[in-house]
């Protein structure tokens, strides 16, 4: 166990909808990273979060947006859903800052849009 | 843009065999090198990891070449198991204050009994 928890598991919705994913980090880590597994794609970094304010952007739709809350924990929005953002969703905690910084992934959300 | 390229894509070794994952990365502002484990289901953990003063790192079976001049680095598995059937990749992360990971494609493993 990485001590990263995402919830839900798994989530089915249909195009169009908006779903939130959310990460509680592991104790102590004030990063939180998110990241988009596909088939196609392999392992995609979308956007990181330290502290509560946004540190780093990369692949993310603009339909997609993200937030850190006072307790650290973290949620994905995503809007107006299609068929291709089927996809495991991750998220991973770290605490940032120093060399030896280590990434701790949760176990996924796998999200189908039918 | 691919900055970490990772083969072979799919990787069959025998059981007590060698498995031996490549990757090659394309920007120099990278600190720090993980190679990741993934089984279906799973989220990736973390396996072994280098910094780029190092050119070996080895943890029991697990061992990280490091090729700096080359801008490569690979993993071996030695005396390969049932058990480490799985999706390996390889990643990079960046310098600076966001810290992110960049993964190669991944290499999924099958050891055969």
């Amino acid at each position: 166990d990485s001590g990263v928890t995402q919830t839900p598991k798994h989530l089915i919705t249909a195009t169009g909808q908006r779903v939130t994913l959310r990460c509680s980090p592991r104790s102590g880590d004030l990063s939180v990273y998110w990241y988009q597994q596909s088939l196609d794609q392999g392992l995609q970094f979308l956007i990181q979060y330290y502290n509560g304010e946004e540190r780093a952007k990369g692949n993310i739709l603009e339909r997609f947006s993200a937030q850190q809350f006072p307790d650290l924990h973290s949620e994905l929005n995503l809007s107006s859903l299609e068929l291709g953002d089927s996809a495991l969703y991750f998220c991973a905690s770290s605490v940032a800052g120093t060399l030896n910084t280590e990434a701790f992934f949760g176990q996924g959300t796998r999200l189908t849009v039918v | 843009q691919q900055q970490v390229k990772q083969s072979p894509q799919s990787l069959i070794v025998q059981k007590g065999g060698i498995s031996i994952i490549n990757c090659a990365y394309e920007n120099t502002a990278f600190d720090y090198f993980p190679w990741y484990q993934q089984f279906p289901g799973k989220g990736p953990a973390l396996l072994i990891a280098i910094r780029p003063d190092v050119s070996e790192k080895k943890e029991g079976r697990f061992t990280i070449s490091f090729n700096k001049s080359a801008k490569q680095f690979s993993l071996h598995i030695m005396d390969s198991q049932p058990g480490d059937s799985a999706t390996y990749f390889c990643a990079a992360r960046h310098i600076g204050s966001a810290r992110q990971l960049t993964f190669g494609s991944g290499t999924q493993l099958t050891v055969l009994p």
